[in-house]
Parts: C-alpha cells; sequence; structure tokens
C-alpha cells in the first residue's frame, strides 16, 4: 500500500530555479527518505531525515520534515537539466519495509 | 563501485516460460528487497528478507517466490510470467531498520 502521496504530479520549469516537491503521509514513521530515478533506470538515494530532525541539507538539496503535518518537501536550488528526473518519497513504518509516494516528474528546461 | 548489482538488465521471456532475476550485493547488509514497478507508477514490494527470514506482501502474487540462498544473493523467481508480469524490477539492501536503503540499477523484464 502507498503512504506517501506527493504533490506536484508533474513539474516543469526553467534551469536555474528551485524546485520544491511536497509528501504526505499517513501513520507515525521512523524516517523519511527521498529518491531520484532517471528514466529507465534504478533508484538513488537522496536524503534520508528521521523523525527528530526537522531540516537537512546536502548540496543544492534542502529537505524539512514536519511530523505534526505528516509532511515533508524537497528543495532543489538552482536547478540544471541534469535534475530532470522523477523524484519519490519513502516512508519508513514500524517494520522493516519503505512505502514509496507515487512520485513528482521533474523537467528542467534549458 | 557497483553495491547492489542485478542481473540481466534486461531480460526478454515468453509468456508462461519461467524466468529467474539474480540480485548480489556487496554491503553485507541483513535487508534484502524486491520491488516490482510499472510504467509511471511507485516501487511496489514484493518481498523481503530479513537474513533468513522471509516477509512476503499480502498481495504479492503466488506467481512470485524468491530465495536467499546467503547474505550476498537474492533471487526472484516468476513461475508463469503473463503480460502484466512486464516491468522493471528492482532489488534493494539495508543493514537493518533505519537505515539508507540501497537499489540496484533494476531489471528490465520483457514478456512476449
Amino acid at each position: 500500500s502507498q503512504q506517501g502521496e506527493e504533490d506536484p504530479q508533474a513539474l516543469s520549469i526553467q534551469e536555474g530555479e528551485n524546485a520544491t516537491m511536497n509528501c504526505s503521509y499517513k501513520t507515525s514513521i521512523n524516517n523519511l527518505q527521498w529518491y531520484r530515478q532517471n528514466s529507465g533506470r534504478g533508484l538513488v538515494h537522496l536524503i534520508l531525515i528521521r523523525s527528530n530532525e526537522r531540516e537537512k541539507h546536502s548540496g543544492r538539496l534542502r529537505v524539512t520534515l514536519d511530523t505534526s503535518k505528516k509532511s515533508s518537501s524537497l528543495l532543489i536550488t538552482a536547478s540544471r537539466a541534469a535534475d530532470t528526473a522523477s523524484y519519490f518519497c519513502a516512508t519508513d513504518e514500524n517494520g522493516n519495509k519503505l512505502v514509496f509516494g507515487a512520485g513528482t516528474i521533474l523537467r528542467v528546461k534549458s | 563501485d557497483a553495491m547492489v548489482i542485478q542481473n540481466p538488465r534486461y531480460q526478454v521471456t515468453q509468456f508462461g516460460k519461467p524466468v529467474t532475476l539474480s540480485c548480489s550485493q556487496t554491503l553485507n547488509h541483513n535487508v534484502m528487497y524486491w520491488y516490482q514497478q510499472k510504467s509511471s507508477q511507485a516501487p511496489k514490494l514484493l518481498f523481503h528478507y530479513y537474513d533468513k527470514d522471509f516477509n512476503n506482501e499480502a498481495d504479492t502474487p503466488d506467481n512470485f517466490q524468491s530465495r536467499r540462498p546467503n547474505t550476498s544473493f537474492c533471487f526472484l523467481d516468476i513461475r508463469s510470467p503473463g503480460l502484466g508480469d512486464a516491468a522493471m524490477y528492482l532489488c534493494a539492501t539495508r543493514k537493518s531498520v533505519l537505515d539508507t536503503q540501497y537499489f540496484g540499477p533494476g531489471t528490465r523484464l520483457t514478456v512476449l
């Protein structure tokens, strides 16, 4: 079953602009992970944020987590054409498995 | 260096002809997962192993089986592939609960 729901489903921006993707989930979590997937390829791990963390940075990526609202956001700053991909959030429920959201398709136009 | 390796990257099989996909990992992780991903959809968990303990998702068809002969290897067997089983199959590993999950490059299965 899918827990994470992502918004928007698709996003098209110009190179250099910022891209923000949102993820909402339904139950309590241990952590939340963001992944990138280029067309026809495997998933690449971007950031893991734990339930007791509110914000995390990695290069041009910033992830926030609001457990009271059961939501997370991924911000990509100064986007590049190479950032074109699908982005998925995945929540780590109590147990041993991740549940993925439907994903956001990001297109960065050069 | 590749950490989660999947072979083959592309597999073509005929309707009803059994097929096996393989996954190996160099991370010595305890947990291994198999996901099915259809076009424009999220990965869907089929089953996972915590060490030798096998955990099947409730909605995974009986047509799908898995084996984990040792820590490094895990196999996905599709006993009688149907056209609806054409998808990308992703293997992933994790050291334990709360850790980062690492994915392999996937195997694209085509069923003729």
